[in-house]
């Protein structure tokens, strides 16, 4: 079974400070990665794919497949990072159909 | 061209009653897919189109739901005999498949939140 696992439901990070926000997946096979981000009254949007393996907004993710495990990573957190954050999979032949996590909520204090 | 649309932005429907939503895909994307997202979960696949047929659809798609996507452009979702269960977001993304099914992420509307009274 597909299945993506958001440990934390909120995090709250003073600016300045790194960021790091978990993602485990479960899939048998290769799968695609990716984290999707959705500032507030804004719609869902695309931030990185792990296939892409470059680095938006200071944002970087690296796919562990020993660990399963697909983190996003910011050195240095900013006020306009706060927002919800999903991290969602996709297999080949599966229509390239996403499974979302839950979302973490990244709330950047000043 | 400006993204994905989908209208209604809100809808409140007496139980029991059909409600219907539309999305308009970026023209140029061959894939439309929906999703629902309740409050506090990410968002669930229901069924996604490739041009105008239909390839799958979620066990979460009961009979009351039907989806269909006409001369492979606009889609419309339609809900009959709505329960306060289906109150919801209704999400329609759009992407851009090659010929060897890969793709290069989706871009989502600003989806129809449906609420059941």
């Amino acid at each position: 079974a597909q299945r993506v696992t958001q440990p934390e439901k909120l995090l709250s990070v003073f600016k300045g400070a790194p960021v790091e926000l978990k993602c485990n997946y479960s899939y048998s096979g290769s799968p695609e990665l990716f984290w999707y981000v959705q500032y507030s009254r804004q719609r869902l949007q695309l931030l990185l794919r792990h296939i892409s393996r470059e680095s938006i907004k200071g944002f970087t993710a690296d796919l562990n497949k020993g660990e399963t495990s697909f983190h996003l990573k910011k050195p240095f957190a900013q006020e306009e990072d706060s927002a919800m954050y999903y991290c969602a999979l996709s297999g080949l032949g599966y229509g390239n159909k996403l499974v979302f996590g839950a979302g973490t909520i990244l709330r950047v204090k000043s | 061209d400006t993204g994905v649309s989908q209208n209604p932005r809100h809808k409140i429907t007496k139980r029991g009653q059909n409600v219907t939503f539309r999305c308009d895909p970026i023209s140029e994307h061959n894939r439309l897919y929906w999703y629902r997202q309740t409050l506090g979960q990410g968002p669930e696949f229901l069924t996604y189109f490739q041009n105008e047929a239909q390839l799958e659809k979620s066990r979460l798609l009961s009979d009351r739901f039907s989806a269909e996507r006409p001369k492979g452009s606009f889609s419309t979702l339609e809900i009959q005999r709505t329960e306060q269960g289906d109150s919801a977001m209704y999400l329609c993304a759009s992407s851009l498949a090659d010929v060897w099914t890969r793709t290069y992420g989706y871009t989502f509307g600003s989806g129809t939140r449906l609420t059941v009274v």
